[in-house]
C-alpha cells in the first residue's frame, strides 16, 4: 500500500510538502517515484518523474525529492491554480502502484 | 503533438465483455511501454495493466488479473484492453497512458495521458 496525506491546506504564496510512503518499507529513488496533478474533470498531468525530474510544462515552484524514507513533492509559492488532487506512483519492478491521493487546498 | 485517444467504453451487463482501444500519435509508439489506468467515480487512480514496448512483458493489477488482457499492435500504433467477466466494481473512467522510458522490460511511470473512456457495468 502506498500512502499519502488525505488532505493538506496551504496559504497562497506558502510552501507545502506532500509525502508518499510505502507499507512495505522505505521509498527510495530506486522506486522511481512520480507525481501527478489532477483537477476536477481533467485527466491527470505528470509533474515529476523519477524522483525529481521535471517536464517542460512543470511549473518551477514544484520540486521532487526522497526524504526520510518517503518520496516528497514540495510546492514553494503556492498559487490558487495549484488547488488539485495530487497522486504519487511507485514502481515495484513489474508493477506500479498509485498512492491514494492528497487533496491540496490553497486557502 | 503527442496524443492518445481511447475508445470502446460503454454500458455493459455484469459478466459480459468489452474491448477498449487506444490510438497513439505524435511519437514512436513501438519505443515505449504503455499502460491502462482507471478511476472509479469519486475515487483515486488505479493501475490496471502495463505492456512493454515489444509485448514481452505484460503485468496486471490484482483486481483484474485473470479477467483482463492487454495487447498492442505496433504496426497500427494501437493499444488494447480486453475486459472479460466484468463486475460492477470495474465501473470507471479508463485512461491509456504512455510510459516514460524507452526500450525497457520493466515499467516506470506515465508521462502522457489520454482523456479516457467510460465503462459502466450494470444490469
Amino acid at each position: 500500500v502506498v500512502t499519502q496525506e488525505p488532505s493538506l491546506t496551504v496559504s497562497p504564496g506558502g510552501t507545502v510538502t506532500l509525502t508518499c510512503g510505502s507499507s512495505t518499507g522505505a521509498v527510495t529513488s530506486g522506486h522511481y517515484p512520480y507525481w501527478f496533478q489532477q483537477k476536477p474533470g481533467q485527466a491527470p498531468r505528470t509533474l515529476i518523474y523519477q524522483t525529481s525530474k521535471k517536464y517542460s510544462w512543470t511549473p518551477a515552484r514544484f520540486s521532487g525529492s526522497v526524504l526520510g524514507g518517503k518520496a516528497a513533492l514540495t510546492l514553494s509559492g503556492a498559487q490558487p491554480e495549484d488547488e488539485a488532487e495530487y497522486y504519487c506512483l511507485v514502481s515495484y519492478s513489474n508493477s506500479v502502484v498509485f498512492g491514494g491521493g492528497t487533496k491540496l487546498t490553497v486557502l | 503533438e503527442v496524443q492518445l485517444v481511447e475508445s470502446g467504453g460503454g454500458l455493459v451487463q455484469p459478466g459480459r465483455s468489452l474491448r477498449l482501444s487506444c490510438a497513439a500519435s505524435g511519437f514512436t509508439f513501438d519505443d515505449y511501454a504503455m499502460h491502462w489506468v482507471r478511476q472509479a467515480p469519486g475515487k483515486g487512480l488505479e493501475w490496471v495493466s502495463g505492456i512493454s514496448w515489444n509485448s514481452d512483458n505484460v503485468a496486471y493489477g490484482d483486481s483484474v488479473k485473470g479477467r483482463f488482457t492487454i495487447s498492442r499492435d505496433n504496426a497500427r500504433n494501437s493499444l488494447y484492453l480486453q475486459m472479460n467477466s466484468l463486475r460492477p466494481e470495474d465501473t470507471a473512467l479508463y485512461y491509456c497512458a504512455k510510459d516514460t522510458s524507452t526500450g525497457t522490460y520493466y515499467f516506470y511511470g506515465m508521462d502522457v495521458w489520454g482523456q479516457g473512456t467510460t465503462v459502466t457495468v450494470s444490469s
